[in-house]
């Protein structure tokens, strides 16, 4: 069963940039697209953006002057860097498989706190 | 962009009833690329059902979605105690960016 397994800082401070990085276990990672979504404290769901193996991306559009996404095949990982956070930013980070979502990440409380 | 709206916020049943859960477009969603999800506290949200009305793998049949163009559903058939979660829709199709509804929570009444 593959896994993805997220690492990074679970506090940043604000006006900072947040980032985050997803390993995948197995060899799946040109066959599908690879997303990162986020929840806030006691609310829902938040699609952040998500990358194809050959680089092409797609932000959501509130967030696009801030997000980027990156890939590197070599290590199997892709990176989520959230630029110039507040508190609102505050949540857990999901990385996930594919657009419809059937492998996630362990989940990475980051509090946006100075 | 879509909106996805969820209805009811809240919906309140016992084990056994009937749930039905509505996900309503702002537009419709091309090639009915609408998923359901499923989550429980402090776990990764769970994909029940994708292309509108198809099961995930080990979702059983009490699960059934259905829908189309700008209004979806999912209906619960006969509710198990497992089922009492919250509940997302997500349009995730073309080149348009991927949205979530605001959730539908279940609680057992």
């Amino acid at each position: 069963q593959v896994q993805l397994q997220q690492s990074g800082p679970g506090m940043v401070k604000p006006s900072e940039t947040l980032s985050l990085s997803c390993t995948v276990s197995d060899d799946s990672f040109s066959s599908y697209y690879w997303s990162w979504i986020r929840q806030p404290p006691g609310k829902g769901l938040e699609w952040i953006g998500y990358i194809y193996y050959n680089g092409s991306s797609n932000y959501k559009p509130s967030l696009k002057s801030r997000v980027t996404i990156s890939i590197d095949t070599s290590k199997n990982q892709f990176s989520l860097k959230l630029s110039s956070v507040t508190a609102a930013d505050t949540a857990v980070y999901y990385c996930a498989r594919g657009r419809v979502v059937t492998i996630w990440g362990q989940g990475t409380m980051v509090t946006v706190s100075s | 962009e879509i909106v996805l709206t969820q209805s009811p916020g809240t919906l309140s049943l016992s084990p056994g009833e009937r749930a039905t859960l509505s996900c309503r477009a702002s537009q419709s969603v091309s090639s009915n690329y609408l998923a359901w999800y499923q989550q429980k506290p402090d776990q990764a949200p769970r994909l029940l059902i994708y292309g509108a009305s198809s099961r995930a793998t080990g979702i059983p049949d009490r699960f059934r979605g259905s829908g189309s163009g700008t209004d979806f559903t999912l209906t619960i058939s006969r509710l198990e105690p497992e089922d009492f979660a919250v509940y997302y829709c997500q349009q995730y199709g073309g080149s348009s960016p991927d949205i979530f509804g605001q959730g539908t929570k279940l609680e057992i009444k």
